[in-house]
Order: structure tokens, then sequence, then C-alpha cells
């Protein structure tokens, strides 16, 4: 069974500051997303990871994959207070049952 | 606009009343989902489809059913809800599994009483 765990669950930075959020899981996948959520909203794709070493930025936002320590991470850069939203990964479950595995997500907040 | 269209968005129903959240999506993606979101649980997912007419469970299908008559639609259905099945609905499409980013649709908040 695959199992996704991100750290933290719960993120409170000030602006300005670096921060990177983690992915761990449990069997083997090529296939990482990052999705951001704002409250009362839907799930918005950030980035598409499909390889060992791929790395993608968006603004303030750098993801990346290691799919040999099955670790994904998202960095932030220099946060501001639009970052704030909730962020989860998804694994994609390869072989004979093709499920999206989601993290519980991290909330972030950045106060000024 | 591409887009994911879920209706209702929100729904209050009674233990035991059928009922059908739809789902459309006008991308022609082949991949579809459904998932629940609680809190401290994050998003699971209820079933997906591959394609017309193919559908499998996924972690928590269990009271919900689910069809693929049409490449675009696929709806939801409980055909009992229970007080447990109150969560927040989404579904999602992706061109093909796996390869792509899923798009969402805005989401059905389910009160089951």
């Amino acid at each position: 069974e695959l199992k996704v765990e991100q750290n933290p669950l719960f993120l409170s930075m000030q602006e300005g500051k670096n921060y990177t959020i983690y992915c761990n899981y449990s069997t083997t996948s090529d296939r990482l997303y990052w999705y951001r959520q704002d409250p009362g909203k839907s799930l918005e794709s950030l980035f598409v990871l499909l390889s060992n070493g791929a790395v993608k930025q968006e603004g303030r936002l750098m993801a990346s994959l290691d799919t040999k320590a099955r670790l994904s991470t998202l960095h932030i850069t220099a946060a501001v207070h639009d970052l704030s939203a909730t962020y989860f990964c998804a694994v994609f479950l390869q072989g004979g049952s093709e499920k999206l595995v989601f993290g519980k997500g991290t909330k972030l907040t950045v106060n000024p | 606009e591409a887009q994911v269209t879920q209706n209702p968005r929100y729904l209050i129903t009674v233990t035991g009343k059928k009922l059908t959240v739809t789902c459309s999506q006008n991308m022609n993606h082949e991949y579809m989902s459904w998932y629940r979101q609680d809190p401290g649980l994050g998003l699971r997912q209820i079933y997906y489809s591959m394609n017309v007419e193919v559908t499998d469970k996924g972690d928590v299908p269990e009271g919900y059913k689910v069809s693929r008559k049409e490449k675009r639609n696929f709806p939801l259905i409980l055909e009992s809800p229970s007080p447990n099945q109150t969560s927040l609905y989404f579904c999602a499409s992706s061109k093909s599994y796996g390869n792509t980013e899923a798009f969402f649709g805005q989401g059905t908040r389910l009160t089951v009483v």
C-alpha cells in the first residue's frame, strides 16, 4: 500500500524567509505532483515531476524529485503572504492499480 | 474555457435518500476520478475511470457508485447516504492517467443528516 507523508503539516513563517516542505512516499513511483489549495477553493496544479532528478520552478516555488530516496521537496524562497495556502503532494501508484495518493497537506501561513 | 464542472456545489440531505453528484469535463480527457476531502485525512480517492465504461475502485469506495457512459461525464452516486459520507467531494480529470496534471472541479460540500 502506497503511503505518502508530508512534513511539516503546519508551517508558520515570516515574509522573506526560506523553507522546505518534504514529501516522502513508500513505494516506487516516478510520477509526483504538487497542488495548492486556498481556503474554500479547489486544487490548483503547481508542478508535475515525471523523472528522477526532475526540478521545476515557478516564481518563489521550486519542486524536485528524488525517486531513489522516494522524496520530493517543495522549496519556498523569500516567502510572501500570497503564498499562504495548503500544499499537497500526490504520488501516482502504477502497475495494475492506477491511483493517485495524496499526502495530508501542509498548511502554510506567511506572516508579515 | 477548459474546466471540470460539478453540481451541486452544496447539498444537505437526509440519511438514506439517494443522490447523484454530477461531474462534466470539456477537455476530452480520458482519466476521471472522485475524491473526498476530510479534515486531517487529506484527499482520498473514491473511484476512478481510465476511459468510457472502464471504472475501478479507489481507496474508499464503500457506499458509492460511479458510471462512465460518456467520456465527458462521471457522476458519483450515493444510493443510501449516511452521516459518515458528510464531506467535501472533488471530481478531477486528466488527459491520460499518470503523465499529466489533474484538473479539479470546484468541489461539492455534502452534509448528510
